[in-house]
């Protein structure tokens, strides 16, 4: 079945501890994206990959890193978590950056940063 | 940068009834894009409409663009209970990333 599958599902943290949050998608896509999804904000982009080695900041992309290592894989890195980035998590892929396609969405990733 | 912005924020209506859902976006646009979010779940593709493309069919679902207007409309006919999610628009514009709007959060009542 084509997906993105992100881990974990819920994560609570507390303040400084790094954290991972995995992406990984079957779907040979070039373009992968995070959202970070806030209550009155809405989707806002954190990082993007066009494909392999080539990462780009979004509109939120403080506190955060991401590495594209491989084509299938976008894992999303907290250095050092501040409760301000309690929030819900969403991977993205889609081929040629959902210019003509839609994208497909991982079922997201709850973090709490205490 | 928000670009595409959701009309009304939340609506409801009764099973069977049809919903109509706006978005306005500011820049001149490749596709437009829409989606459904059940709650706390990943977005579902439904719809991407190109900005020479006026009308799109999607099983019970409508999309329209006029993009004389900056406008797109969702039309999602005879409602189902199932129906019940938060739905966005998305715009894919030339040296923009890809922008969601804020949602429209529609409740179908039995």
């Amino acid at each position: 079945e084509a997906q993105v599958t992100q881990n974990p599902r819920y994560l609570i943290t507390v303040t400084g501890k790094k954290l991972t949050v995995t992406c990984s998608q079957n779907m040979n896509h070039e373009y992968m994206s995070w959202y970070r999804q806030d209550p009155g904000l809405g989707l806002r982009q954190i990082y993007y990959s066009m494909n392999v080695e080539v990462t780009d900041k979004g509109d939120v992309p403080e506190g955060y890193k991401v590495s594209r290592k491989e084509k299938r894989n976008f894992p999303l890195i907290l250095e050092s978590p501040s409760p301000n980035q309690t929030s819900l998590y969403f991977c993205a892929s889609s081929p040629l950056g959902g210019r003509s396609w839609g994208y497909t969405f991982g079922s997201g990733t709850r973090l709490t940063v205490v | 940068s928000q670009q595409g912005e959701e009309d009304p924020q939340a609506l409801s209506i009764q099973e069977g009834e049809n919903a109509t859902m706006n978005c306005s976006y500011k820049t001149s646009i490749n596709n437009l894009q829409w989606y459904r979010q059940n709650s706390g779940r990943g977005l579902v593709h439904l719809i991407l409409i190109r900005s020479n493309e006026r009308e799109k069919h999607s099983g019970r679902l409508r999309v329209t663009l006029d993009t004389s207007k900056k406008s797109s409309s969702l039309l999602i006919t005879a409602s189902r209970a199932a129906d019940t999610a938060s739905y966005f628009c998305a715009t894919d514009s030339y040296g923009q990333n890809f922008v969601f709007g804020p949602g429209t959060r529609l409740s179908v009542l039995p």
